[in-house]
């Protein structure tokens, strides 16, 4: 299995501030990274596939970047409404894998 | 809009066996896979198969096979999980969502990401 390794596992961040997350994965991924939020007590929403695609009707506040082994997801500008915990996942090859998750909080 | 409503939270002991509908509305039932995550309380997310509601084929991750059954019902719309033998870490939240295709210029690829996803059931076992 394709192990995903996400950091840090919490971050403590400030509005406005730009922030940064990690995945790296245990093999080459290609670009068949996603990324998702997911609110406390929500289901995972969908940001971004193919490493860098916006989904549809996400803000462009969110980017993704990265191939191969490592990818980063930033946010541009953290808004409290950013509050959440935000996971990647592979879809190279089965299984499909995702990171442990990435807490993001409001200083 | 594209909406998969599950069904409420449960409590089972251990041995048992529990079954989780997921109920698809806003698009054609047929023509997505319906995947199954699962996430224990402050873990990750984990994988545990898909179900072609057109067909009724499905494939468990290795983790799962044996235990878990995923079936659907066209005329309702309507995809099921069933996971048996449950054990105490089989405590979590389990999650049904629509995987969408991976695509290159040279066609599509059997390659999923989840586009839609359900509200989650808790599902608790514990004797």
């Amino acid at each position: 299995d394709i192990l995903m390794t996400q950091s840090p596992s919490t971050l403590s961040a400030s509005v406005g501030d730009r922030v940064t997350i990690t995945c790296r994965a245990s093999q080459n991924i290609d670009s068949w990274l996603a990324w998702y939020q997911q609110k406390p007590g929500k289901a995972p929403r969908l940001l971004i596939y193919e490493a860098s695609h916006l989904e549809s009707g996400v803000t462009s506040r969110f980017s993704g970047s990265g191939s191969g082994t490592e990818f980063t997801l930033t946010i541009s500008s953290l808004r409290p409404d950013d509050l959440a915990t935000y996971h990647c996942q592979q879809y190279k090859s089965y299984p499909w894998t995702f990171g442990q998750g990435t807490k993001v909080e409001i200083k | 809009q594209v909406q998969l409503v599950q069904s409420g939270a449960e409590v089972k002991k251990p041995g048992a066996s529990v079954k989780v509908s997921c109920k698809a509305s806003g698009y054609t039932f047929t023509s997505d896979d319906i995947n199954w995550m699962r996430q224990a309380t402050g873990q990750g997310l984990e994988w545990m198969g898909w179900m072609n509601p057109n067909s009724g084929n499905s494939y468990s991750a290795q983790s799962f096979q044996g235990r878990v059954t995923m079936t659907r019902t066209t005329a309702t719309n309507t995809a099921y999980l069933e996971l048996s033998s449950l054990r105490s870490d089989d405590t979590a939240v389990y999650y049904c969502a629509t995987g969408r295709r991976a695509t290159t210029m040279y066609g599509p690829l059997n390659q999923y990401y989840f586009d839609q996803w359900g509200q989650g059931t808790l599902i608790t076992v514990s004797s």
